[in-house]
């Protein structure tokens, strides 16, 4: 079935360091992705759309200017964060819908736990 | 996005028990998916409801979507250990992000 993959999958870092997260669909091609954050004991929240070849959408209340999202190519979405700081420390994880057609199931990549110190 | 409200939001129960989790929307619903996460994991799809009634059953899994399309539920029947994790339920359009509710979490004890 149609897999996605995130790296890496654990960051530990000092605060101010900008931090890189990929997502990529490893057998399929996704125009679209969504990125999602989720702190502890909460659901997860999306925080932007990620859309190949153009601007990515962001949910309101994120900063695009924080949460750096490029969709290079149709496999392959990312997120950076910069210069984080503790509060960014969560859970983060992207998501691809299947490209068998409409309202398929999405695919969501095995998630980066993120721990600023 | 279209918001959907969970309850319970914790069930704990004794293994064998059975367990339910309602998913409850104010506006008509085109279809709603559920999907399951473990501690420490990313949610895994479990099954998408499309028609207003629909009833879908997984081994142990009973799915229904109301006849108005704006409620959903999912019941377990007889709770094993494997089935702990965070239940979430999402509405779901075409190509655009799920927006899920908080999810019922539970534990069950053996």
């Amino acid at each position: 079935g149609a897999v996605v993959s995130q790296h890496p999958s654990r960051v530990i870092c000092k605060s101010g360091t900008s931090v890189k997260i990929e997502c990529r669909s490893l057998d399929f091609q996704a125009t679209t992705m969504f990125w999602y954050r989720q702190f502890p004991k909460q659901s997860l929240m999306l925080m932007a759309t990620s859309n190949e070849g153009s601007k990515a959408t962001y949910e309101q209340g994120v900063e695009k200017d924080k949460f750096l999202i490029n969709h290079a190519s149709l496999t392959l979405s990312t997120l950076t964060v910069t210069s984080a700081h503790p509060e960014d420390s969560s859970f983060y994880i992207c998501s691809a819908p299947d490209s068998g057609g409409s309202n398929q199931p999405q695919h969501f990549g095995d998630g980066t736990r993120l721990s600023i110190l | 996005g279209q918001q959907v409200m969970q309850i319970p939001q914790y069930q704990h129960v004794q293994e064998g028990e059975d367990f339910t989790t309602y998913c409850n929307s104010s506006t008509t619903l085109s279809n709603i998916q559920w999907y399951k996460q473990r501690p420490g994991g990313h949610p895994v799809f479990l099954i998408q409801l499309v028609k207003s009634g629909e009833v879908k059953k997984q081994k142990r899994l009973t799915f229904q979507f109301g006849e108005a399309k704006k409620n959903s539920s999912l019941h377990i029947t007889a709770t094993q250990t494997t089935d702990v994790g965070t239940y979430f339920c999402a509405p779901s359009e075409a190509g655009t992000a799920l927006i899920f509710g908080k999810g019922t979490t539970l534990s069950v004890s053996s």
